[in-house]
């Protein structure tokens, strides 16, 4: 069975640009949560979908936002970007209609912004 | 006052040790806790988890929590270098999980 697959594993971007990432969860998941992972900050909450519908959003400003489609693959984008916005973001998908806290983790998207 | 709490460390022990690793959270109603291990450069990985009071074992580790405390422990029992990791306790709340910031583990040869 694949894991978790998050794609692109490394980018760098400028101060001002967006850009967006993307998850492909484990077959048969349909949590599909986001983290971000700072050295000082550890693992922040970003948001959680379930069937297409985010169902919590953690303390991050509107900048950052995401979606989730049929296929259960989402995607999450970052406007605007700033230096404080680079990071180590971490896409987790877990089985079950409720929310386990049984996280399976991709290997994240590095996040270089000059 | 964090929600979750863990000292950073580093915690180091010789090999064949019993490491213990600690973490406190604030959240009374919380019913469901877990320890996560991430290598370096690496993701972090689910290792443990717990719901009731008392002691939960697998293998070398052993898992303790304390409600009344709001205490979550992990033991390791017979530590090997291989355990040289961040162990990130982490606590369910509403639709997410809450980690602490990890507990860096050295394990001496």
């Amino acid at each position: 069975k694949a894991g978790v697959t998050q794609t692109p594993r490394y980018l760098i971007k400028t101060r001002g640009q967006q850009v967006t990432l993307s998850c492909s969860p484990i077959s048969g998941h349909r949590s599909v949560s986001w983290y971000q992972q700072t050295p000082g900050q550890g693992l922040q909450f970003l948001f959680e979908y379930f069937s297409e519908t985010q169902r919590n959003k953690g303390n991050f400003p509107g900048r950052f936002s995401g979606r989730q489609f049929s296929n259960s693959r989402s995607e999450m984008n970052v406007s605007t970007l700033e230096l404080g916005d680079s990071a180590l973001y971490l896409c987790a998908s877990s089985f079950g209609q409720g929310f386990t806290g049984e996280l399976f983790f991709g290997e994240g998207s590095r996040l270089t912004v000059l | 006052q964090k929600e979750v709490e863990q000292n950073s460390g580093p915690l180091s022990v010789p090999e064949g040790a019993i490491a213990s690793l600690n973490c406190t959270y604030s959240d009374r109603v919380s019913q469901s806790f877990f320890w996560y291990r991430q290598y370096s450069g690496k993701s972090p990985e689910l290792i443990m988890s717990i719901y009731s009071n008392g002691d939960k074992e697998d293998g070398r580790f052993t898992a303790q929590l304390n409600k009344a405390s709001q205490y979550v422990s992990l033991l390791i029992r017979d530590s090997q270098p291989s355990d040289s990791a961040t162990y990130l306790c982490a606590v369910k709340g509403f639709q997410k999980l809450v980690f602490g910031t990890g507990t860096r583990l050295l394990v001496s040869p």
